[in-house]
């Protein structure tokens, strides 16, 4: 069985300071992971994936991600904050063999000016 | 172009009104979805379909009813549907099914309210 853990539901960070978001996720093969932003009152926008090679996945609007397998991570970051990153933002896991996304319960981004 | 259109954005019915939803994607994708949102919570899945199939129905209940009419146009019947079925309606494609590796494009989603 596969599963997501985001830890802290809300985060709030000062315009231009760095963005980490966290997600942990079991698995019992190897995963391919996700990360989704929400703008209110839209749909799920992926921002990166990882699924094989480099761990290091490079995103939309800046974004990176780091899959380390020892730590059954995949932490969001972004070097500098802006306003327009206010959203919520999903992890998201497939462990390949499963036919659906699980995904994390979210983690609400708040830009403080 | 990764575009996932649906409509109508926003839908108030009655409980025993019957309303349909639309889904509509035209990236050529084989694999089509039907997700519900509640307010602060992530995604739940509902129904997949793959080529047309009906591949996956979480136990969603019969007031709930899904149609892919052809391989670029999903929809979601709905029918004596009950206040807490009240949601943000998702649909998503993806160019297979296979394994859920493939990127699932999302669309903008329908707001239902159940009076």
């Amino acid at each position: 069985a596969q599963s997501v853990t985001q830890l802290g539901s809300h985060v709030s960070v000062s315009e231009g300071a760095l963005v980490l978001l966290r997600c942990n996720y079991s698995s019992s093969v190897p995963p391919y992971l996700f990360w989704y932003v929400q703008y209110p009152n839209q749909g799920l926008q992926l921002l990166l994936k990882y699924t094989t090679g480099a761990t290091l996945v490079k995103g939309i609007n800046g974004f990176e991600a780091e899959f380390k397998k020892s730590e059954t991570s995949f932490h969001l970051t972004k070097p500098s904050a802006h306003m327009s990153d206010a959203a919520e933002y999903f992890c998201a896991v497939s462990d390949g063999s499963a036919r659906q996304l699980t995904f994390g319960s979210g983690t609400q981004l708040t830009v403080l000016p | 172009d990764t575009e996932v259109t649906q409509t109508p954005k926003h839908l108030v019915m009655g409980m025993t009104n019957k309303k349909s939803l639309k889904c509509e994607q035209h990236m050529g994708h084989r694999a089509m979805y039907w997700y519900k949102q509640k307010a602060k919570k992530p995604p739940e899945l509902m129904f997949v379909y793959s080529y047309e199939k009906l591949s996956i129905n979480e136990s969603v209940p019969s007031r709930f009813s899904p149609e892919c009419p052809n391989s670029s146009l999903l929809n979601l019947h709905l029918h004596a549907l009950q206040p807490e079925d009240s949601a943000l309606y998702l649909c998503a494609s993806s160019q297979d099914q296979l394994g859920a590796r493939e990127t699932q494009y999302f669309g903008p989603g329908t707001r239902l309210l159940v009076l």
